[in-house]
Parts: C-alpha cells; sequence; structure tokens
C-alpha cells in the first residue's frame, strides 16, 4: 500500500527555520496535509491543501510543494513548537488517505 | 461549539468484540466525514477508514478493510468503530476526526481533519 516518508527527527535552536520534509509518489497529485501533536493530545491541523494555513494558526507555519516532496516549514521557532508533525495525503486514485510516519521536531 | 465525544477506555480478551462510539456536537452531523485514527503505543497515526453518516457510505484503508467495522447512526449522531475478533495488536488510541469543509463532497483525498475526539484506549490482553 502507499507510503509518505518523513525524517525521524529534526533539531533546530529557537529562532531558527525548521523544514520537515515528506516524500511520496502521488504528491504531485494529491493534497497534502500537516498536523501536530504534542504529547498526551490530539492532532491540530497546521496546513492544509499543500500552503493553506487554517485560522488560528501562526503565521510562522507554512507548507510547500515540489515534485514528490512537500515541506513543512516553521519560521522563527518558538519552544512551544516542539511536538512530533505528521504529513497525510492520498493514494494516486484518491481511495484512501495515509500518514506519513511523523517527524519529531527537538528545539534545543 | 463542535466536539467529538469518544466512549471511555475498554480492557478487552484476544477474541472478543468491541464497539467504540464517536457522538459528533454543535454541527450538522450528516454533513460531515467522520475518519478513525490508529495511534499504537509510541508509535504515529495511521488512517483506518472514514465514513459520511448522511448516507453511510464508508471506504476503508487496505490495512483496515475486513479487519473492522466503521459505521454510523445519524438519528443520535454517533459513529462507531468495531471489532468482531479483537486481537493483541489491537491495544492503541483510536481517535475520531471530522473532515473539514474544504473536502470535496465524496473524493475523500480532499479535506483536512480539523475536530477530533479526544481518543479510546483500547487495551487487548490476555
Amino acid at each position: 500500500s502507499y507510503e509518505l516518508t518523513q525524517p525521524p527527527s529534526v533539531s533546530v535552536s529557537p529562532g531558527q527555520t525548521a523544514r520537515i520534509t515528506c516524500s511520496g509518489d502521488a504528491l504531485p497529485k494529491q493534497y497534502a496535509y500537516w498536523y501536530q501533536q504534542k504529547p498526551g493530545q490530539a492532532p491540530v491541523l497546521v496546513i492544509y491543501k499543500d500552503n493553506e494555513r487554517p485560522s488560528g494558526i501562526p503565521e510562522r507555519f507554512s507548507g510547500s510543494s515540489s515534485g514528490t516532496t512537500v515541506t513543512l516549514t516553521i519560521s522563527g521557532v518558538q519552544a512551544e513548537d516542539e511536538a512530533d508533525y505528521y504529513c497525510q495525503s492520498a493514494d494516486s486514485s484518491g481511495t484512501y488517505r495515509v500518514f506519513g510516519g511523523g517527524t519529531k521536531l527537538t528545539v534545543l | 461549539e463542535v466536539q467529538l465525544v469518544q466512549s471511555g477506555a475498554e480492557v478487552k480478551k484476544p477474541g472478543e468484540s468491541l464497539k467504540i462510539s464517536c457522538k459528533g456536537s454543535g454541527y450538522s452531523f450528516t454533513s460531515y466525514w467522520i475518519a478513525w485514527v490508529r495511534q499504537m503505543p509510541g508509535k504515529g497515526l495511521e488512517w483506518m477508514g472514514i465514513i459520511y453518516p448522511g448516507d453511510s457510505d464508508t471506504r476503508y484503508s487496505p490495512s483496515s478493510q475486513g479487519h473492522v467495522t466503521i459505521s454510523a447512526d445519524k438519528s443520535i449522531s454517533t459513529a462507531y468503530l468495531q471489532w468482531s475478533s479483537l486481537k493483541a495488536s489491537d491495544t492503541a488510541l483510536y481517535y475520531c476526526t471530522r473532515r473539514d469543509a474544504t473536502g470535496i463532497a465524496a473524493d475523500v483525498s480532499t479535506g483536512g481533519f480539523d475536530y477530533w475526539g479526544q481518543g479510546t484506549l483500547v487495551t487487548v490482553s490476555s
């Protein structure tokens, strides 16, 4: 079945820019969505349709897409951004959704 | 206020059956798809399937097909996830979540998931 690949971990210092990638063969034709999950909490949608930001999500969160890779960028990382981040998309036929394996963002 | 309230934690033995629930309120329950997401202990999110309570149109991930059943009772604004024979590997936290209004009709590849239940912990152990 279809898979999305993310790096297991990313580390940045406060104020720097964090970039989390997600790769998948169907990404050129399917939208990507990004979720933030903090320990003991349900996920929160932070980016939809590759690069749109839901209301209430800080402007430092942005998304981009290039070919088979999508990227979540967090500019000016803050300590509160430390969390697990998951990309989500669909298989090439749009039959079902999948999540990437998740990336743990550590703020040093 | 939109809310998804899930049923409480369950402890079951292998081979037993189970049905957990997710009750929606604060919005038109029949107009939004509801998905189920699994999170095994210390692991990532897994998308299991999705249902449209308005007509019970249901889709499953390949790994969930045949292992679980997703259903909904629109008269009480509740979606369900059920197993006929649990395995130890079903031990996980299960979330229900609503597909948002950016989703395009029955195209389940579209739409983010904007509201989430609190999760139901299912423990399967002999």
